[in-house]
């Protein structure tokens, strides 16, 4: 079965920093891209950040670029994300999700549960 | 900055056909934007419907259709029933970035 887990939210003070991981199994992770994309409170959903199976290409969205940093490690079969200066509208439920990406089909086809992450003072 | 934007919500009948919409402020949405749709219930990881326009994941009911319809991508419901009610997200592909729409809440009533 085609499984993902997301681990690591918490309850951080506005500029401190989180890692939030992404354990993979029952596919070929190295053979995915993989993305991560919240949803804050009450809010819908919003792209995060993206990076190809070899982990050769990243993408930020404009809101987290230069803060968030996007890796994987294909022998542990693990996405992470490194969230520094974390910020109130940072606070969501942080999904990871597979992708599949060919020359004629895109697609996200396998979500985790989420993690949530609260920044607040 | 590239905004999608759906219909914020929806109403349709028991047995009735909806039509959801999904617009770029790029311009016309082809299918080089590889248009997902998404449906999102509340506590639940968003389920994946349609993808690449048209195609479905081999879970999606076959109630669920993906087009394009007017320069925008569309995702069609025939036949809705009570557990359709959900938020259902459009998802397009701008190069690497990705878009998500604003969602529209679709209420069965």
């Amino acid at each position: 079965e085609v499984q993902l887990l997301e681990s690591g939210g918490g309850l951080v003070q506005p500029g401190e920093s989180l890692r939030l991981s992404c354990a993979a199994s029952g596919f070929t992770f190295s053979s995915s891209a993989m993305s991560w994309v919240r949803q804050a409170p009450g809010k819908g959903l919003e792209w995060v950040s993206s990076m190809s199976g070899s982990g050769g290409n990243r993408f930020y969205a404009d809101s987290v670029k230069g803060r968030f940093t996007i890796s994987r490690d294909n022998s542990k079969n693990t996405l992470y994300l490194q969230m520094n200066s974390l910020r109130a509208e940072d606070t969501a439920l942080y999904y990871c999700a597979k992708e599949e990406i060919t020359f004629d089909y895109y697609y996200m086809d396998v979500w985790g549960k989420g993690t949530t992450v609260t920044v607040s003072s | 900055q590239t905004v999608v934007t759906q219909e914020p919500s929806l109403t349709v009948s028991p047995g009735g056909t909806v039509t959801f919409t999904c617009a770029s402020t790029t311009g016309a949405v082809t299918s080089s934007y590889y248009p997902n749709w998404f449906q999102h219930k509340p506590g639940q990881a968003p389920r994946p419907l349609i993808y690449s326009t048209s195609n479905k994941h081999s879970w999606t009911p076959a109630r669920f259709s993906g087009s394009l319809l007017g320069g925008k991508a569309a995702l069609t419901l025939s036949g809705v029933q009570p557990e359709d009610e959900a938020d259902y997200f459009c998802l397009l592909y701008f190069g690497g970035a990705r878009v998500f729409g604003g969602g529209t809440k679709l209420t069965v009533l």
